[in-house]
């Protein structure tokens, strides 16, 4: 079976501060694609990043980081010199062989405050 | 047009009525998701296109939803006999390829509040 798991419910930093989101997942597949959304008050789910099961690099995009790694099916993310506008629900998922279907976890709401 | 479109962005029907949510995808993607996202949950998957068929149902509830994609572009999400509990926001959204691992692009929803 496919689960992803967000077990922060919600975290408030203070803006400038570094922040992690973590995510946990589960499935049987040697082969698979994570990925991380982020839905602003707005509602809109934007895509952040893709990554497949055989790249453990790690990835930067400016002030956003993600740690990638197998050993502990976790696939955590960074916001370094948090901002208010990166106040959001971010959603870790999976896609794997298994199936069409790509599964969500339960989201992390980040309060980012000035 | 840019992104996937989702219409009505907005929708309160009373307990009982039929209900139909449009979605247009990104223009040229092939394949086309309906989600459904309760409040402080993540997007729950309903049903998967590839082209004109539907893929996966497997998240489909219940017999009282059903979708279509006539032509391989637009789709829509149609809901018989409403109730309560289907109040939710049902994302739509789309990919350039089809089969798994792709990156799916969402539409800005349709909120269905049933009363």
């Amino acid at each position: 079976a496919q689960k992803v798991t967000q077990a922060q419910t919600e975290i408030s930093v203070v803006e400038k501060e570094d922040v992690t989101l973590d995510c946990v997942y589960e499935t049987r597949d040697t082969t698979y694609y994570l990925f991380w959304y982020k839905q602003p008050p707005s509602g809109e789910l934007v895509f952040l990043i893709r990554r497949n099961s055989f790249d453990e690099q790690n990835e930067i995009s400016g002030r956003y980081s993600w740690n990638f790694q197998k050993s502990t099916s976790s696939f955590n993310f960074t916001i370094t010199a948090s901002q208010v506008v990166d106040s959001a629900v971010y959603f870790c998922a999976l896609s794997s062989t298994g199936g069409f279907k790509t599964i969500f976890g339960a989201g992390t709401r980040l309060f980012v405050k000035a | 047009g840019a992104g996937v479109s989702q219409t009505p962005s907005n929708k309160v029907t009373e307990k009982g009525k039929y209900v139909e949510l449009r979605c247009d995808p990104i223009s040229g993607h092939t394949a086309l998701y309906w989600y459904r996202q309760s409040l402080g949950q993540g997007p729950e998957f309903l049903i998967y296109f590839q082209g004109t068929g539907a893929a996966d149902d497997s998240g489909l509830p219940n017999d009282r939803f059903f979708a279509v994609r006539p032509e391989g572009s637009v789709s829509t999400l149609k809901i018989q006999r409403t109730e309560r509990g289907d109040s939710a926001v049902y994302l739509c959204a789309s990919s350039l390829d089809v089969g798994w691992g792709n990156t799916i692009y969402f539409g800005e929803g349709s909120w269905l509040t049933v009363v």
